[in-house]
């Protein structure tokens, strides 16, 4: 039973352009969610978090859009970069006190110069 | 300031071993999560330390189990290992305890095991 789906596995955008990352989520407690960025043989590196209590939330070239009524999430990188390339997870966490995460599958982005 | 790092990078093992990966914590950092990530999969929630103390867990067995120690560093043990255990096992560390901590939490780049 997965929570947290990221449905495209993977996704090639021209340098320059807009990338459109996408995630679902099931459960409805989950308040809180975040992307982020994995490079091969490295960890994860946090990118950008929104509250359910937002819509939007920008951070330089990174914005996340948060659609409550969808359960829907998406991160738009403007513009996007050779460097942008990596895996990015979607994660999402509930105002419990075990405050572990819960992560998509994850979507390869491959940015073309 | 140092990052998290984690020991051994790769390690193989045969099913119905024991095994014990390693992680220390980001300089200043008092808790540790561990999650493990099969192929093609996102990581999973294994379990969380503060103080010393195990302070959640996700859907895995009792044959995993942790450790933190005084200076924050951890290990993860998995007893009688299984073929489905073979996955990448990632640290984080963070502060401030059982917190909205997923944005800061620090990665370590994982161990990877393969059980045969």
């Amino acid at each position: 039973d997965q929570q947290v789906k990221q449905n495209s596995p993977s996704l090639s955008v021209q340098e320059g352009r807009i990338s459109i990352l996408n995630c679902d989520y099931t459960n409805s407690m989950f308040d809180y969610f975040l992307w982020y960025k994995k490079y091969p043989a490295e960890g994860p590196t946090f990118l950008i978090s929104i509250s359910s209590i937002k819509d939007k939330n920008e951070d330089g070239r990174f914005t996340v859009f948060l659609n409550k009524s969808a359960k829907h999430l998406s991160l738009h990188i403007v513009p996007s970069q050779p460097g942008d390339s990596a895996v990015y997870f979607c994660a999402a966490s509930q105002d419990t006190g075990r405050r572990a995460l819960t992560f998509g599958s994850g979507t390869r982005l491959q940015v073309q110069p | 300031e140092t990052g998290v790092t984690q020991s051994p990078t790769h390690l193989i093992k045969t099913r119905g071993q024991q095994v014990t990966l390693r992680c220390s914590s980001q300089s200043g950092h008092n808790t540790v999560s561990w999650y493990q990530q099969a192929l093609g999969q996102g990581p999973q929630f294994i379990f969380q330390y503060y103080r010393e103390e195990e302070n959640g867990r996700g859907n895995f067995p009792p044959r995993f189990s942790g450790l933190q120690f005084p200076n924050y560093s951890s290990e993860l043990n998995v007893n009688a290992l299984e073929l489905d255990d073979s996955a990448l096992y990632l640290c984080a560390s963070s502060l401030g305890g059982p917190t909205r901590t997923g944005s800061g939490y620090t990665f370590g780049s994982g161990t990877r095991l393969t059980v045969v």
